[in-house]
């Protein structure tokens, strides 16, 4: 069945960087963008931008630009988001989703089980 | 970017109650907008789609409607199963945008 594993949890120290991976699998990963939306505790879902696995272009939220870098590997149909400068007000879950280009834009379909990231020094 | 805003922020409700929710746009979105429920712990799921469309899997209970600015989640009949955090998302532009959410409680 199509699934989206991501990777652990991370415990960060302020100023540094982590690396969050989402493997895809049950469809063809280059066919389909991947998003990323974070959750801070207890708040509602913040859209990070999209990658798309074919050509390895990004779309970034304005907020995050210059700090967050998508990239991919498509050898092992996997996404990756790399989050740097790392702050307290970070600390969230970040999930990976799929795209689902609908008929009036787009959506996401297929989640992943989401990654703690926490920053402490 | 644009605006959603939702209402209510919180909602108490029985089962087999009727439920709207309301979803508002800061600027004309046509049909771009879904919602998705949200269960403690867990991911999203994607339940409307193009305002209106109900995604593969879901209840018929679920039902979208709306265009424009003002759009609605209605649960004709609650489940215990309902009972969950509920959010919409706007992609008309190019900086995808999601509501604050609505949390629907056990009365």
């Amino acid at each position: 069945q199509v699934q989206l594993m991501q990777s652990g949890a991370e415990v960060i120290k302020p100023g540094a960087s982590v690396k969050v991976s989402c493997r895809a699998s049950g469809y063809t990963f280059t066919e389909y963008y991947i998003h990323w939306v974070r959750q801070a505790p207890g708040q509602g879902l913040e859209w990070m931008g999209w990658a798309n696995p074919n050509t390895g272009s990004t779309n970034y939220a304005q907020k995050f630009q210059g700090r967050v870098t998508m990239t991919r590997d498509t050898s092992i149909t996997t996404a990756y988001m790399d989050l740097s400068g790392l702050r307290s007000d970070d600390t969230a879950v970040y999930y990976c989703a799929r795209d689902f280009p609908g008929p009036y834009g787009r959506g996401m379909d297929v989640w992943g089980q989401g990654t703690t990231v926490t920053v402490s020094s | 970017d644009i605006q959603m805003t939702q209402s209510p922020s919180s909602l108490s409700a029985s089962v087999r109650d009727r439920v709207t929710i309301t979803c508002r746009a800061s600027q004309n979105i046509k049909k771009y907008l879904n919602w998705y429920q949200q269960k403690p712990g867990k991911a999203p799921r994607l339940l409307i789609y193009a305002a209106s469309s109900l995604q593969s899997g879901v209840p018929s209970r679920f039902s979208g409607s709306g265009s424009g600015t003002d759009f609605t989640l209605t649960i004709s009949s609650l489940q215990p199963e309902d009972f969950a955090t509920y959010y919409c998302q706007q992609s008309y532009s190019d900086s995808i945008t999601f509501g604050q959410g609505t949390r629907l409680e056990i009365e």
